[in-house]
């Protein structure tokens, strides 16, 4: 899992309900970033954060909330699931190093909202 | 801001067929560039990466990258392929000035092989 976990696996909501996806990293890295993958798409930024109590907006944050109050921690919160919010989740980490540019991706969590 | 376009969707390709896959980015500044591998239902894996330097870039299983600055091109060959190659791959570009934290990534190509 490249040192990011990523709960639940699957998820099934209903229209309305709220839920938290959970991302822990176990490398002390700096930066960690929220995508949704939609098919045909490719890989879509939600939020990011650069280091702890520091979040940013990505290209598609709304209906979508996160917070970084630990280096390993990154949860990302829907607070009124809708059916265009369906999508696989992926959380990655990546170093706060001149000589590493790359992120390391969670196995990802497959969404449902109907 | 930066773009990926990878022309190509989806990539059928005889087992032992060599493959090349396509990419091609926008940026007003000097980027990095990477590929990225997705197997079904699997998170992405980095494939290969170029900062600087050598202009031909070589990655795991057997992959290896052109980058052209002149075409605004990266793409990717693998000489012989694999059924395990079967899989997506996503082109990405990255700023090279440090503190730019973010990744723009291509659609992705799907590559099926055929046995």
């Amino acid at each position: 899992n490249a040192g990011v976990t990523q709960t639940p696996k699957f998820r099934i909501l209903k229209i309305g309900q709220s839920m938290t996806l959970q991302c822990t990293q176990d490398m002390n890295h700096n930066y960690m970033y929220w995508y949704r993958q939609d098919p045909g798409m490719g890989l879509k930024l939600i939020y990011y954060s650069v280091g702890a109590g520091i979040t940013d907006k990505g290209e598609v944050p709304n209906g979508y909330n996160v917070s970084r109050s630990t280096t390993e921690d990154f949860p990302l919160r829907l607070e009124l699931a809708a059916p265009s919010q369906t999508s696989v989740y992926f959380c990655a980490r990546r170093q706060k190093v001149r000589v590493s540019h790359e992120q390391y991706f969670g196995p990802g969590t497959r969404l449902t909202v109907t | 801001a930066q773009s990926v376009t990878q022309l190509d969707s989806q990539v059928p390709v005889f087992e032992e067929a060599p493959v090349e896959l396509r990419c091609n980015y926008s940026s007003s500044v000097s980027v990095y560039l990477f590929w990225y591998v997705q197997y079904p239902n699997q998170g992405l894996q980095l494939l290969l990466k170029y900062l600087s330097g050598s202009t031909l870039v070589k990655g795991i299983n057997g992959f290896e990258a052109e980058f052209n600055k002149s075409q605004t091109s990266f793409h990717l060959r693998k000489p012989s392929v694999h059924i395990s190659d079967t899989a997506e791959y996503f082109c990405a570009v990255t700023p090279s000035n440090f503190g730019n934290e973010k990744l723009t990534f291509g659609t992705g190509t799907r590559l099926t092989i055929i046995p």
